[in-house]
């Protein structure tokens, strides 16, 4: 089955600063990556996703890159502000039959203000 | 539009007893799914129901876990015979149709506690 890595388990950042998390994953019919944010005792809310026939998406400060070759992609936040402080987990879906995902174990983002 | 909603939001229960717990998918989503969610965890997949047929239970820890969606729409988990390793939160996730590339939004989850 699918299994996704996902670097580092936590992050600090300064105020402003760029965060990137980074996601690896192991079956290659993965073709639909998003990302959640989770806030503590909060559901996951999707905040960007990218499907495997582009390389990225940006939206504001977030941006996701996808490598299908290298099997990996990556999430950008640019400008992070406080309220960016939050559990995030990236995903794959297999693709075939139940469109599952596969999450991440988590990073733990928090931003000094 | 309201979201997908989960009851009860926390349960404890003794060792041994069952468990019920209900998803209410956002209306009209043909897709949903189950994940358990263990502390400092990511999301695992438990099971997924197109409508009212549980098309994947693959991810079921158990036979003591049982799922159904009985008329396409709202959802239960029943857990029997709690074990203290079933302590998670589980959570209930809906697509609108049943596509490879669908997003699914997630419910607030059910806290379970087994003492």
């Amino acid at each position: 089955g699918e299994n996704v890595e996902q670097h580092p388990s936590t992050l600090s950042v300064q105020e402003g600063d760029s965060a990137v998390i980074k996601c690896t994953y192991s079956d290659s019919a993965s073709n639909y990556f998003p990302w959640y944010k989770q806030e503590l005792g909060k559901r996951p809310q999707l905040i960007i996703d990218i499907r495997s026939n582009v390389g990225e998406k940006k939206d504001q400060r977030i941006a996701v890159t996808l490598n299908k070759t290298a099997k990996h992609f990556s999430l950008h936040i640019t400008e992070t502000q406080p309220e960016d402080s939050a559990v995030y987990f990236c995903a794959a879906s297999r693709g075939t039959g139940a469109n599952n995902l596969f999450f991440g174990t988590g990073t733990r983002l928090t931003v000094i203000p | 539009g309201a979201g997908v909603s989960q009851s009860p939001r926390y349960k404890v229960a003794k060792r041994g007893q069952d468990v019920a717990l209900r998803c209410d998918p956002i209306s009209g989503h043909v897709s949903l799914f189950w994940y358990q969610q263990a502390l400092g965890q990511g999301p695992e997949f438990l099971t997924y129901f197109q409508n009212e047929a549980q098309l994947d239970k693959s991810g079921l820890p158990s036979d003591r876990f049982f799922a159904e969606r009985p008329e396409g729409s709202v959802s239960t988990l029943k857990i029997q015979r709690t074990q203290q390793e079933d302590s998670a939160v589980y959570l209930c996730a809906s697509s609108l149709n049943s596509g490879r590339l669908e997003t699914q939004y997630f419910g607030p989850g059910t806290r379970l506690l087994v003492l």
